[in-house]
C-alpha cells in the first residue's frame, strides 16, 4: 500500500505571497490531518479533514486554511506568508481520525519564506 | 487539554546498550499514547500505540513501552541500541471525542545518538 504523498517537497517563496501544499493520503483513510513542525514550537497541529468538512481545528490564524476533496486528497494553504511560517508541513491521514487511530505521517513540504 | 514531556532533550548511547526515553503525559481523561521516529528529512514513522489494551506494548524495530497510570508515563526502551536506531523520537497523547479528532499533542522530542 503506497503512503501519504506530499508534494511538492520543498518550496522557497517571498513574505506576502501564498502557498498551496498538497496531500494525497493512503488509500481507505479518510481522515487528513496537517501539521507544522519548526525546531522552537515542535509539532503542532493545524486542523482535520473528514469526508470534505474541517472537524478539528487547532490555534493557528485565518491565514491557515484547507480543504479536503471527494477522493479524500487534502490541500493546504496559506496566505500572505511571513517569515515565521517557514516549517516542515507535515500531513498525516487515518482511517476515521478517531482519538485511538494512529496517524500516519508523509515526508512533508519544507516551506522556506524569504 | 492533554500535555507531554519527554525528559531530555539529546540521549546517548552506546551500540549495543540499553536505550531508555522517558515519557510523561498529562491527561484528565483515559489517554491514547504513542511513539513515533523521526529520521533527518523525513517525515514520522509509527513505533508504537497504547489503547488501553496490553500495559506492555510492543512496537517495530525491537522497541517497547510500558504504560504506568500511578506514574503517568509511557517510557520507550530498547535492549539493544543498533547504529540505525539514531534519529529523534516522539511521544504523543490524544484523547477520545470530538475535540480530538485528527490531533496528536506531542512532546518536544529526545534526539537519540548511538556511539560505535
Amino acid at each position: 500500500k503506497a503512503g501519504v504523498t506530499q508534494t511538492p517537497r520543498y518550496l522557497i517563496k517571498t513574505r506576502g505571497q501564498q502557498v498551496t501544499l498538497s496531500c494525497s493520503p493512503i488509500s481507505g483513510h479518510r481522515s487528513v490531518s496537517w501539521y507544522q513542525q519548526t525546531p522552537g514550537q515542535g509539532l503542532q497541529f493545524l486542523f482535520e479533514y473528514f469526508s470534505e468538512t474541517q472537524r478539528n481545528k487547532g490555534n493557528f490564524p485565518g491565514r491557515f486554511s484547507g480543504r479536503q476533496f471527494s477522493n479524500s486528497r487534502s490541500e493546504m494553504n496559506v496566505s500572505t506568508l511571513e517569515l515565521g511560517d517557514s516549517a516542515l508541513y507535515l500531513c498525516a491521514s487515518s482511517l476515521d481520525g478517531a482519538g485511538g487511530s494512529p496517524l500516519h505521517f508523509g515526508n512533508g513540504t519544507r516551506l522556506t519564506v524569504t | 487539554a492533554q500535555s507531554v514531556t519527554q525528559l531530555g532533550s539529546h540521549v546517548s548511547v552506546s551500540e549495543g546498550a540499553l536505550v531508555l526515553l522517558r515519557c510523561n503525559y498529562s491527561s484528565s481523561v483515559p489517554p491514547y499514547l504513542f511513539w513515533y521516529v523521526q529520521y533527518p528529512n523525513q517525515g514520522l514513522q509509527l513505533l508504537l500505540k497504547y489503547t488501553s489494551a496490553a500495559t506492555l506494548v510492543k512496537g517495530i524495530n525491537g522497541f517497547e513501552a510500558e504504560f504506568k497510570k500511578s506514574e503517568t508515563s509511557f517510557h520507550l526502551t530498547k535492549p539493544s541500541a543498533h547504529m540505525s536506531d539514531a534519529a529523534e523520537y516522539f511521544c504523543a497523547v490524544s484523547v477520545g471525542g470530538g475535540t480530538s479528532y485528527g490531533k496528536l499533542t506531542f512532546g518536544q522530542g529526545t534526539i537519540l545518538t548511538v556511539h560505535p
